[in-house]
């Protein structure tokens, strides 16, 4: 049961343009949404995040937008750069019961920005 | 600043070997995580521990077993393994400061089972 989908597998863009990933989620308890940026043959890092209570949250270049009637969210990137080619992952919290956060993540987006 | 370090990177074991997978951070975090990442698949919790002497299971813990003696340590031990759990590893940390706060992950250990 994958509670946390991103449905497009890669996304090409062009320099300068702007890049749009998308993800759904069917669990209506998640209450935090964060995206991270994941580099070959390193570790994920995070990029940005936004609480259920809120429905944008920017951070330079970065835009994450949440839509909970449709249980949708996207990141927007303005404008692409080469360096922002990696593999995107959409994570979802519920709180874990003791103060943690017990992330689900999404399958990823690969992005490639051409010159 | 090393953050969470992961060793080794690579790593190929026979069936039924063991083998454990280490994880250090030096950011004094209280919680600690470990991940497994499978081609194509997100990636999936199969520990976690709160705290020095505290773990739990998460999604996937069968086949594995952790400990959390220390705050900076929390290694992931494989004691028999199998063909499934070739997969690439990841250990993360997050602080207990403030809600939410966001995952610092260490760079993974490859791991293939033959």
């Amino acid at each position: 049961d994958q509670q946390v989908k991103q449905n497009s597998p890669s996304l090409s863009v062009q320099e300068g343009r702007i890049s749009i990933l998308n993800c759904d989620y069917t669990n209506s308890m998640f209450d935090y949404f964060l995206w991270y940026k994941k580099y070959p043959a390193e570790g994920p890092t995070f990029l940005i995040s936004i609480s259920s209570i809120k429905d944008k949250n920017e951070d330079g270049r970065f835009t994450v937008f949440l839509n909970k009637s449709a249980k949708h969210l996207s990141l927007h990137i303005v404008p692409s750069q080469p360096g922002d080619s990696a593999v995107y992952f959409c994570a979802a919290s519920v709180e874990g019961g003791t103060g943690f956060q017990k992330l689900v993540f999404g399958t990823g987006t690969r992005l490639l920005v051409s010159p | 600043n090393a953050g969470v370090t992961q060793t080794p990177k690579f790593r190929i074991l026979k069936i039924g070997q063991s083998m454990t997978l280490q994880c250090t951070q030096d950011m004094n975090h209280n919680y600690m995580y470990w991940y497994r990442q499978d081609p194509g698949m997100g990636l999936k919790l199969i520990y976690y521990s709160v705290g020095a002497g505290i773990t739990d299971k998460g999604e996937v813990p069968n086949g594995y077993n952790v400990s959390r003696s220390t705050t900076e340590d929390f290694p992931l031990r494989l004691e028999l393994a199998a063909p499934s759990q070739t997969s690439v590893y990841f250990c993360a940390s997050s602080s207990i400061e403030g809600y939410n706060s966001p995952l610092h992950f260490g760079n993974g250990t490859r791991l293939t089972v033959t």
